[in-house]
């Protein structure tokens, strides 16, 4: 299994372009969630979903979009970057509904300058 | 909503002693606590966690204490190594169904001195 993949690793964007990161998941989780982490504030959580088709929207929601159209991917989108969006994007899988399956396993991560 | 706080936000100690980070919570709901270690450019892993109707965990030398009165809980490492080196989260699920979410702590950057 190659666990939770994040597409691409760097990425350098001009303030106002358009991006879409992607997280692929081959262990059939319900749950996923996209974070970013910014130097002294820990991750915070952007959106998430608790299955195919459904998401909402977690601590810091503004200036992103979700898709999770297929149940092993989590798409994030930023539809006109800003210079405050450059952090690093982590994104997590979890298998859910059974209360035992609790760990979250995370991605690689995803570094986002915007200039 | 819940908030977790840790504490320290750097921590130094010398090889093979003990390093021990604290977190404390803000919702008494909360029921699952896990801890999380992250290595230089990679994404955090679970190291240990904890449920609430459990006060002490261990796993070789790691383990984790929870006070729900107080609602604290801490991450203890003895005889720490250099590959302890590294940034470690503390968590807390919010509220007590099994799709809450988890919030983060600030995040510790533990280093061991040779």
């Amino acid at each position: 299994n190659a666990g939770v993949t994040q597409t691409p690793k760097f990425r350098v964007l001009k303030t106002g372009q358009s991006m879409t990161l992607l997280c692929a998941q081959d262990m059939n989780h319900e749950y996923m969630y996209w974070y970013r982490q910014d130097p002294g504030m820990g991750l915070r959580l952007i959106h998430y979903s608790v299955g195919e088709g459904t998401t909402a929207k977690g601590e810091v929601p503004d200036g992103y979009n979700v898709s999770r159209l297929k149940k092993q991917n989590f798409l994030l989108g930023l539809e006109s970057a800003a210079p405050s969006q450059t952090s690093v994007y982590f994104c997590a899988s979890r298998a859910g509904l059974q209360v035992s399956y609790n760990e979250q396993f995370f991605g690689p991560g995803t570094r986002l300058t915007v200039l | 909503g819940e908030n977790v706080e840790q504490h320290p936000s750097t921590l130094s100690v010398q090889e093979g002693d003990s390093a021990v980070i604290k977190c404390t919570y803000s919702d008494s709901a909360s029921n699952y606590f896990p801890w999380y270690k992250q290595e230089l450019g990679k994404g955090p892993q679970l190291i240990i966690d904890i449920r609430s109707n459990v006060g002490e965990k261990k796993d070789q030398r790691i383990a984790v204490t929870l006070n729900k009165t107080a609602k604290h809980f801490s991450l203890h490492i003895t005889e720490t190594q250099p590959e302890d080196s590294a940034v470690y989260f503390c968590a807390a699920r919010s509220g007590a169904s099994s799709a809450s979410k988890i919030i983060f702590g600030s995040g510790t950057r533990l280093s061991i001195r040779p």
